[in-house]
């Protein structure tokens, strides 16, 4: 596509409810990030995949956060059982290489997903 | 230690007139990127310009340029001619050798005024 695409743009969930937030990279990149911004912060990383292979996913908070890329495209970041501390902006972004300094690997992020835990 | 630290939560600036945006990092990795990425109330991220350590001139990207002090460990964002449109949250990214995760400053808050 285009750009990185992600839905829903927003979500409500209740407390303890199961999350599912998709993202549609950019068609042919290799590399995934998801980030969780919290009101009037920067993101903060939370899992990097490169195609189908999970990385790093040293910024889980907890063992709540789930995500998986199955086929090297699209990506599901699931959150079980909600937590008002859940409450942020998620952003996903792609990268077209890996590699090196040398590589200016550039993210590119989609608009995210704001999701409020009520 | 903060990664990337940002000390301007907010700036204003004419519209027509330059503005500098503070940036200092922290690492003692030889080899990284630094980053700006501009952010609309819309909330997509964008991507502004690019600095390599090893990058001998200072980036620059139309009326975006990077002034890279790398001794002193920053990496001040300079827009030239601001323009309305430019009112929106900026943030500065790193990313070291042998890691593709970015470290994000706080970001500051440009406001243009007409």
């Amino acid at each position: 596509g285009a750009g990185v695409s992600q839905s829903p743009r927003y979500k409500v969930a209740k407390r303890g409810q199961d999350v599912a937030l998709r993202c549609d990279p950019i068609s042919g990149h290799v590399s995934l990030f998801w980030y969780q911004q919290a009101l009037g912060q920067g993101p903060e990383f939370l899992t990097y995949f490169q195609n189908e292979a999970q990385l790093d996913k040293s910024g889980l908070p907890s063992d709540r956060f789930f995500a998986e890329r199955p086929e090297g495209s699209v990506s599901t970041l699931k959150i079980q059982r909600t937590q008002q501390e859940d409450s942020a902006v998620y952003l996903c972004a792609s990268s077209g290489t890996s590699g090196g300094i040398l590589a200016k690997n550039i993210q590119y992020f989609g608009a995210g997903t704001r999701l409020s835990v009520l | 230690a903060q990664k990337i630290t940002q000390t301007q939560p907010g700036m204003f600036v004419q519209e027509k007139e330059a503005v500098t945006l503070d940036c200092t990092y922290d690492t003692s990795d030889p080899s990284y990127g630094l980053f700006w990425y501009k952010q609309p109330s819309s909330g997509e991220m964008i991507f502004l310009i690019y600095q390599g350590s090893y990058d001998q001139q200072n980036a620059t990207e139309g009326r975006y340029s990077l002034n890279f002090q790398k001794a002193r460990k920053s990496a001040n964002l300079v827009i030239s001619a601001s323009q309305l449109g430019d009112s929106a949250m900026y943030f500065c990214a790193m990313r070291e050798l042998n890691f593709n995760k970015f470290y994000f400053g706080s970001g500051t808050k440009l406001n243009v005024k007409p």
